[in-house]
Order: structure tokens, then sequence, then C-alpha cells
């Protein structure tokens, strides 16, 4: 069974630029999840998907981040205009159902100079 | 609101010892309880987890962990730590009420020496 795949591994932007994140996840998962973990600290979930239907964004800045979940399987993270703060790695997550067990990509690094 | 505390940075141990990674959790509902490992440049792997039943849970790679009600804690243990087990671990909570919606501590940097 493949994994959650994540794409790019790393990105370098300059602040104000945008950037877009894309996850897939493990197929036939209705549940995704994305977090931003900065260093040192544990995961911040961001925004949940279930299906294509939002569950939970309100950890999302939405003023500058924007998710969505084209047809219920993969999706896009996007950022725009990025600051020095959004600094992290982003980590898609997806499970069977809300109360399974997350399974996780290998996460994007950020770096916004 | 749900939070998650892993009260200890850093823990480190000697090889063949006994290991604890301590977690201590506050939930409105009845809590799903987790841990996962990370290895450096990689994501966040499972390792077991609590839902219902048995207090004691056992999972991957000779990891246990135990459900204390009472303390609200869910403390990680191994009986003998190997050098590979060396990595970050984290304690995550989710709440029955909360739409599933997961928290994890800040993270326990396990070492272990040869």
């Amino acid at each position: 069974e493949a994994g959650v795949a994540q794409s790019p591994r790393y990105k370098i932007i300059e602040k104000r630029q945008s950037v877009a994140f894309w996850c897939n996840p493990i197929s036939g998962h209705a549940t995704l999840y994305w977090y931003q973990q900065i260093l040192g600290q544990g995961p911040k979930l961001l925004i949940q998907f279930q299906n294509n239907g939002v569950v939970d964004d309100s950890q999302l800045p939405k003023d500058r981040f924007s998710a969505e979940r084209l047809k219920g399987v993969d999706s896009t993270l996007k950022i725009q205009p990025a600051k020095l703060e959004d600094s992290a790695v982003y980590l898609c997550a997806s499970s069977n159902r809300v109360q399974e067990t997350q399974y996780f990509g290998p996460g994007t690094r950020l770096l916004v100079l | 609101a749900q939070s998650v505390a892993q009260p200890e940075d850093q823990v480190n141990v000697a090889e063949g010892n006994p290991l604890t990674v301590k977690c201590t959790y506050s939930v409105s509902g009845n809590p799903y309880l987790f841990w996962y490992v990370q290895y450096p440049n990689r994501g966040l792997q499972f390792l077991l987890k609590y839902i219902t039943g048995d207090n004691l849970v056992k999972g991957s790679y000779g990891f246990e962990a135990e459900f204390n009600k009472s303390q609200t804690s869910f403390h990680l243990k191994k009986p003998s730590a190997l050098v590979s087990d060396s990595a970050l671990y984290f304690c995550a909570v989710r709440d029955d009420t909360n739409a599933g919606k997961s928290t994890f501590g800040d993270g326990t940097t396990l070492t272990v020496k040869p």
C-alpha cells in the first residue's frame, strides 16, 4: 500500500511570494489533514477535510492560507503572501475514518527569506 | 480546550535500560491517545494508540504505553532501550466530542547511548 505522498520536499521563497504544496493521501482514506510543524514544536492542525468538505479550519490563517481538496482525493495548500514566520515543515496526513490512526507524509520543508 | 503536555524536552538512557517518555493530557470527552515517532527529515510514524479497552497498549518496535484515567496520563515505555530508538517522540490526543481534531505535544527527544 502506497503511503501519503507530498511535493515538493523542499521550497525556498522570499517573503510576499506565494507557494503551493500538494498532497496525495492513501487510497480510500476519507479524512485528510494539513499540519504546520515549526522547529521545536509539535504539529499544529491547520485544516481537516472529510471527503471534500472542511471539518475544522479554526487554526488556518485565512487571510493568507487556503486549501482545497479536489474530488475528495488530492489536496493543495497555498500560502499567499508568505511571511518569515511561515517557515516550517508542512505535513499532510490521512486516515480511513476520523477516529482512526493518521498516516503522515514526509512533509514539505518551507524556508521564507 | 484539549491539550497535551510532554514535560521532558529530553530523555537520556543507556542501551539496555528501561525507558519512559511522559505524556499528560486534557480533554472534555473520552480521549483517544496516540504516540508517534519522528526520525530526522522524515514524517511522523505511528507507534501505538489507546481508544478503549485494556489500559496497557502494545505497539511497534517493542513499545508499550499505559493509559491512566485518574492521572490523565499516557506514558510511553520500553523494557530495554536500543540505540536505534533515538528519535523525537510525540504524544497526541483526540476528543471524541471534537470532530476528531488532534492536538500534539511539543515532543520529547530520546537519546539512547551505547
